[in-house]
């Protein structure tokens, strides 16, 4: 079975750090490009960053540049989103997502179910 | 960067109605556009990606459409697991982006 799983998330105060992980099965990971999408609460969707099949290319989202790392260990099958000088703006589900024949000009096929970020003092 | 608008944010309708979303992008970009679907407390669901190709296991009532920089979502026969919210996303250039989403209530 093809999945995603999501883990690191939780509870930081502001200025704090976190590392997401995402687990895959069930596919060749190695193979295909990567993302993170947020959705703050009862916000809609918000593409945070994209890592290519190597890891070679990486590409952020303009208000997280400088403050977000996305990294992959294709020998483990996971990805990973560090995160630092963490905001209350920040509070979201955070979800790893495949892109559909790792190519991301055909959308996202595949979802984790999120792992939460709680900003908050 | 590019931005979506979508419409209506809000779209009541029953069981049985033919519903249509617009996704209006700010600069071209081909037919490089998907859609997805969301129900409260999941992850989003693949519908509709290059614009107008239907993901497998997709019901053959959803369609997608482009015309121009203006995409449309239509659903032609509204059913009961389709009340949901509905994204539009452009894959053209970095940074990606989403629509601000549609919700589709039961009237």
């Amino acid at each position: 079975e093809v999945q995603l799983v999501e883990s690191g998330g939780g509870l930081v105060k502001p200025g704090g750090s976190l590392r997401l992980s995402c687990a895959a099965s069930g596919f060749a990971f190695s193979s295909c490009s990567m993302n993170w999408v947020r959705q703050a609460p009862g916000k809609g969707l918000e593409w945070v960053s994209s890592i290519s099949a190597s890891g070679t290319y990486v590409y952020y989202a303009d208000s997280l540049k400088g403050r977000i790392t996305i990294s992959r260990d294709n020998a483990k099958s996971s990805l990973f989103l560090q995160m630092n000088s963490l905001g209350v703006e920040d509070t979201a589900v955070y979800y790893c997502a495949r892109d559909k024949y790792s190519n991301p000009a055909m959308g996202v096929d595949v979802w984790g179910q999120g792992t939460t970020v709680t900003v908050s003092s | 960067d590019i931005q979506l608008t979508q419409s209506p944010s809000f779209l009541s309708a029953s069981v049985g109605d033919r519903v249509t979303l617009t996704c209006r992008a700010s600069q071209g970009i081909g037919t490089y556009l998907a859609w997805y679907q969301q129900k409260p407390g999941k992850a989003p669901k693949l519908l509709i990606y290059s614009a107008s190709t239907l993901q497998g296991g997709v019901p053959s009532r959803f369609s997608g459409s482009a015309s121009g920089t203006e995409f449309t979502l239509t659903i032609s026969s509204l059913q009961p697991e389709d009340f949901a919210t509905y994204y539009c996303q452009q894959l053209n250039s970095y940074p990606l982006t989403f629509g601000g989403g549609t919700k589709v209530e039961v009237k």
